[in-house]
C-alpha cells in the first residue's frame, strides 16, 4: 500500500533555510485523483496546513507563511520537497507530508518529521 | 485563537457517546466542505470524514458527522477506551484564502 516518509534535517538555524523531501512509495506521485501536501504541528500545539501541490505543479502556500514556502516535484524519484526560508523559532514543529483526495483531505500521511530551530 | 472554535475538552464514560462541535462562519463552515481528524497519542493525524459527512473506510459507524449552517458536529458512540486523543475540524476559508483547522478538542474516555 500507499506509503509517505518524510526526510531532512532534524535541526536548522534560525534564518536559514528548512528543507523537507517527502518519498512517496507503493504507488505514484503522478496520479490524477490526489494532490499532495504538507501540515505541521508545534511541540503541544495544533495542526496547520503549510501548502499543496499537484503532481505536474500549481502549488498553493498558506499566506501565513508570508512567501517563505516553497513546493516542488519530482515525479522521477517519485518525491515532493518543501522549503521554508528565514525561519524562526515558530517555525519548530513535526511536519507531516500528507496525500490528498481534495483539500482539505488528508487522507495519507507520513509518520512526521520534527524539525527544531535553534541555533 | 481559531477561525474555528472547537471546545477543549470533551469527556464521556465507555459506552456513552460523546459530541464535539465545531463552529464556523459563512466564509468557512457556511461555505465550504467540513472534514474531521483523529490524533491518537504519539501518533499522526487520521482523517475520519471528509466532505462534511464522508466516512472514510474502516471508521466504525458508531462515529458519525454531520453539519447545520455554520457548525458541524462529530458524534462517537459507544464510547471506547482506544477513542482518547485529540480531534480537529478543518474547512477552506473563503475570506482568508486559506486552509483553517479547528483548535482541537482532547477526548478523555473516564
Amino acid at each position: 500500500q500507499l506509503q509517505l516518509q518524510e526526510s531532512g534535517p532534524g535541526l536548522v538555524t534560525p534564518s536559514e533555510t528548512l528543507s523537507l523531501t517527502c518519498t512517496v512509495s507503493g504507488g505514484s506521485i503522478s496520479s490524477t485523483s490526489h494532490y499532495w501536501g504538507w501540515i505541521r504541528q508545534p511541540p503541544g500545539k495544533g495542526l496547520e496546513w503549510i501548502g499543496n501541490i499537484y503532481y505536474s505543479g500549481s502549488p498553493y502556500y498558506n499566506p501565513s507563511l508570508k512567501g517563505r514556502g516553497t513546493m516542488s516535484v519530482d515525479t522521477s524519484r517519485n518525491q515532493f520537497s518543501l522549503r521554508l526560508t528565514s525561519v524562526t523559532a515558530a517555525d519548530t514543529a513535526v511536519y507531516y507530508c500528507v496525500r490528498l483526495r481534495g483539500v482539505p483531505a488528508a487522507d495519507l500521511w507520513g509518520q512526521g518529521k520534527l524539525v527544531t530551530v535553534s541555533s | 485563537q481559531s477561525v474555528l472554535t472547537q471546545p477543549p475538552s470533551a469527556s464521556g464514560t465507555p459506552g456513552q457517546t460523546v459530541t464535539i462541535s465545531c463552529s464556523g462562519s459563512n466564509s468557512n463552515i457556511g461555505s465550504n466542505p467540513i472534514n474531521w481528524y483523529q490524533q491518537l497519542p504519539g501518533a499522526a493525524p487520521k482523517l475520519l470524514f471528509y466532505t462534511n459527512t464522508q466516512r472514510l473506510s474502516g471508521v466504525p459507524d458508531r462515529i458519525s458527522a454531520s453539519k447545520s449552517g455554520t457548525s458541524a458536529s462529530l458524534a462517537i458512540g459507544g464510547l471506547h477506551s482506544e477513542d482518547e486523543g485529540d480531534y480537529y475540524c478543518a474547512a477552506w476559508d473563503d475570506s482568508l484564502n486559506a486552509v483553517i483547522f479547528g483548535g482541537g478538542t482532547k477526548l478523555t474516555v473516564l
